[in-house]
């Protein structure tokens, strides 16, 4: 089956660091992303991992353990923006696609004064 | 603004009855993704169309059905409508495309999505 676990809620504060898990177990693997969603909105690509280790992209990186299946998001310098929900998604082989993404729930992130 | 155009935003209807969504991909992209988000499953892939043609299904119900046009708009149709289909469906296009059609790095740019309300 195909399944991927992160945190319902985090709450951290302001210009700290927060890291958010995720584990997953898919029939097949093609590359593992997370995205950020604002409450009411779309979500927006944050990052992606398809080799083992760490991509640092500015305030945020993402590290990824294939064969522990098991990924995290690292926010920095956290701000009040950074409120949302953090969504980590895979991508199992579906004919090639990338876009076909499997999402978890994602993780509601309270960023406070 | 992703330059991904969903429309409509709101749509309020009764159970049984038909409604279409429409995208309008970001200009150059071939691929259109059909996503649905609900409160107690998350974002669920629904259909993915390439250049026209479908690529890859993945939850969608019988009762649903999508189609991507030549211009490369894409419509996505619900039909005999249940109160579990209130939904935000999301439309996405990929931002590069790759000779089979797989986005290069797996960036999506998502449209605001419609919000789907079935009474």
């Amino acid at each position: 089956g195909q399944n991927i676990d992160q945190p319902t809620e985090m709450t951290a504060t302001e210009g700290a660091i927060v890291q958010i898990n995720c584990t997953y177990q898919t029939s097949g693997f093609n590359g593992l992303f997370w995205y950020q969603q604002h409450a009411g909105e779309a979500p927006t690509f944050l990052s992606y991992n398809v080799l083992d280790g760490l991509e640092e992209k500015g305030r945020f990186s993402s590290f990824l353990s294939r064969s522990k299946g098991y990924s995290y998001l690292l926010l920095k310098e956290l701000q009040m923006k950074d409120s949302a929900s953090y969504l980590c998604a895979v991508s199992p082989f579906y004919g090639g696609s990338q876009g076909n993404l499997i999402f978890g729930k994602g993780t509601k992130l309270s960023v406070k004064p | 603004d992703s330059g991904v155009t969903q429309t409509p935003k709101h749509l309020i209807t009764a159970t049984g009855q038909r409604v279409t969504l429409r995208c309008s991909p970001r200009s150059g992209d071939l691929s259109v993704y059909w996503y649905q988000q609900s409160l107690d499953q998350g974002l669920q892939f629904l259909i993915q169309y390439y250049n026209g043609e479908e690529r890859a299904k993945g939850n969608i119900l019988e009762r649903f059905s999508a189609q991507q046009f030549p211009d490369l708009h894409s419509e996505l149709n619900l039909s005999s409508l249940e109160l579990g289909d209130s939904a935000l469906y999301f439309c996405a296009s990929s931002v590069r495309q790759g000779a089979s059609g797989a986005p290069l790095d797996g960036e999506l740019f998502f449209g605001e999505g419609s919000r789907l309300t079935v009474l």
